[in-house]
């Protein structure tokens, strides 16, 4: 059990370029979020999903894509890479509950646009 | 607007003092608050809370929740060096879970 991973660890992108930020969870929960943490500040979401086919937008979706093909894995899609995408990304699951979650993070990626 | 607000931003206390984190929000109906605390890399986990007035406790930390007056406050006693640490508070509604700036908590040796 892995709970949540995230690849790449760490990545170093040209403006203008596209990423993928992979996340895959393997606790079969049907929730999963997309976060962006600038330094010194806390977390904004960006996307989340509460099952495979469905998802809606967070705090700040602007520059970003999600898909939700699958209950496992939850790609974030960079298209046009931009300095102020430059952070640190998390990626988080949890189980549906009528009153509330606790939320599994992965390690994070670190994306510097240049 | 629907926010989260953490106070103080930071804070630094000696090994053994007992400190207070708080948090704000905005909305009034939601599933849960949440407490999280982050070292180096990803937040983990501390506490959900749900009902007003009932304290959740794990070892020194304890927090409780204020559905009336819309905030929530997390205790930490006997503070240790490895406490220190920033704490996060979010809240969860509607499936959405919107997070405060954090508490920067430095505990001096």
């Amino acid at each position: 059990n892995a709970g949540v991973t995230q690849t790449p660890k760490f990545r170093i992108l040209k403006i203008g370029q596209s990423m993928t930020l992979q996340c895959t969870q393997d606790m079969n929960h049907n929730y999963m979020y997309w976060y962006r943490q600038d330094p010194g500040m806390g977390l904004k979401l960006i996307y989340y999903s509460v099952g495979a086919g469905i998802t809606d937008k967070g705090e700040v979706p602007n520059g970003y894509n999600v898909s939700r093909s699958t209950t496992e894995d939850f790609p974030l899609r960079l298209e046009l890479a931009a300095p102020s995408q430059t952070s640190v990304y998390f990626c988080a699951s949890s189980y549906s509950e009528t009153s509330g979650k606790t939320q599994y993070f992965g390690p994070g990626t670190r994306l510097l646009v240049l | 607007e629907d926010k989260v607000v953490q106070s103080p931003l930071s804070l630094v206390v000696h090994e053994g003092d007992t400190v207070t984190l708080n948090c704000s929000y905005e909305v009034t109906n939601f599933r849960s608050l949440l407490w999280y605390k982050q070292e180096k890399k990803a937040p983990t986990f501390l506490f959900m809370l749900t009902s007003s007035g009932i304290e959740k406790k794990s070892g020194r930390l304890s927090s409780i929740l204020d559905k009336k007056e819309l905030f929530s406050i997390l205790n930490i006693t006997a503070t240790q060096t490895g406490d220190s640490a920033v704490y996060l508070c979010a809240r969860n509604r509607d499936d959405k879970i919107i997070f405060g700036k954090g508490t920067r908590l430095h505990i001096l040796p």
